[in-house]
């Protein structure tokens, strides 16, 4: 049950251009998506957020991007730095009283040539 | 700044003996989280908890998984009785709010081995 879908496993971007990770979801009922970077060997780090009533949040060199009629969001790496080169994973969740569980994609290895 | 701590880093265990597995969530948070990842496989969520209490579980988390909050510190997780298929690394996040604003802060993890 992939509700939560990162088909690109991995992206191999220059330094200094723009990395773009994109991520589906199918349920309509998800209304919060993160994203987080993890590094080998440490738990994910939380990066981003952006609730369902937005389009696009931005902080620093981070910014998502969410098309709910498309079920679609995508974060934007600019400009990809080699600390970059990590895994990540997009997550969702609905956010109603009581229900806080994080559902993860599979991720997308990037990795930033220098 | 802070962290989330998790103890040991690394278990190896037999088939059908019981771990516990140790987690120090930031201070002032209130939400507590236990998620898992098998080896090559999505991270999975297990159990979230609040107010001493389980308020979401996962079908993954049954009858031989509990969690306790024993101290106001420490947050465990414990399997009663390994299974092969509990080999995974298990990670510990805490939140504190319900905004999300700030995502959730996840430990490094424990790798658990049953042999």
């Amino acid at each position: 049950d992939q509700q939560v879908k990162q088909n690109s496993p991995s992206l191999s971007v220059q330094e200094g251009r723009i990395s773009i990770l994109n991520c589906d979801y199918t349920n309509s009922m998800f209304d919060y998506f993160l994203w987080y970077k993890k590094y080998p060997a440490e738990g994910p780090t939380f990066l981003i957020s952006i609730s369902s009533i937005k389009d696009k949040n931005e902080d620093g060199r981070f910014t998502v991007f969410l098309n709910k009629s498309a079920k679609h969001l995508s974060l934007h790496i600019v400009p990809s730095q080699p600390g970059d080169s990590a895994v990540y994973f997009c997550a969702a969740l609905i956010s109603n009283f009581g229900n806080e569980k994080l559902t993860f994609g599979t991720g997308t290895r990037l990795t930033i040539i220098p | 700044e802070p962290e989330v701590t998790q103890t040991p880093s690394h278990q190896v265990t037999q088939m059908g003996q019981e771990v516990i597995l140790r987690c120090v969530p930031i201070s002032n948070h209130l939400y507590f989280y236990w998620y898992r990842q098998i080896l090559g496989q999505k991270v999975e969520f297990l159990v979230s908890f609040y107010n001493n209490e389980i308020s979401e579980k996962s079908e993954i988390f049954d009858d031989q998984f509990s969690v306790e909050r024993p101290d106001g510190s420490n947050f465990t997780l414990k399997i009663r009785s390994t299974k092969l298929e509990d080999s995974a690394m298990y990670f510990c996040a805490s939140s504190r709010d319900r905004s999300f604003n700030y995502g959730y802060t996840f430990g490094s993890g424990t790798r658990l081995t049953v042999v």
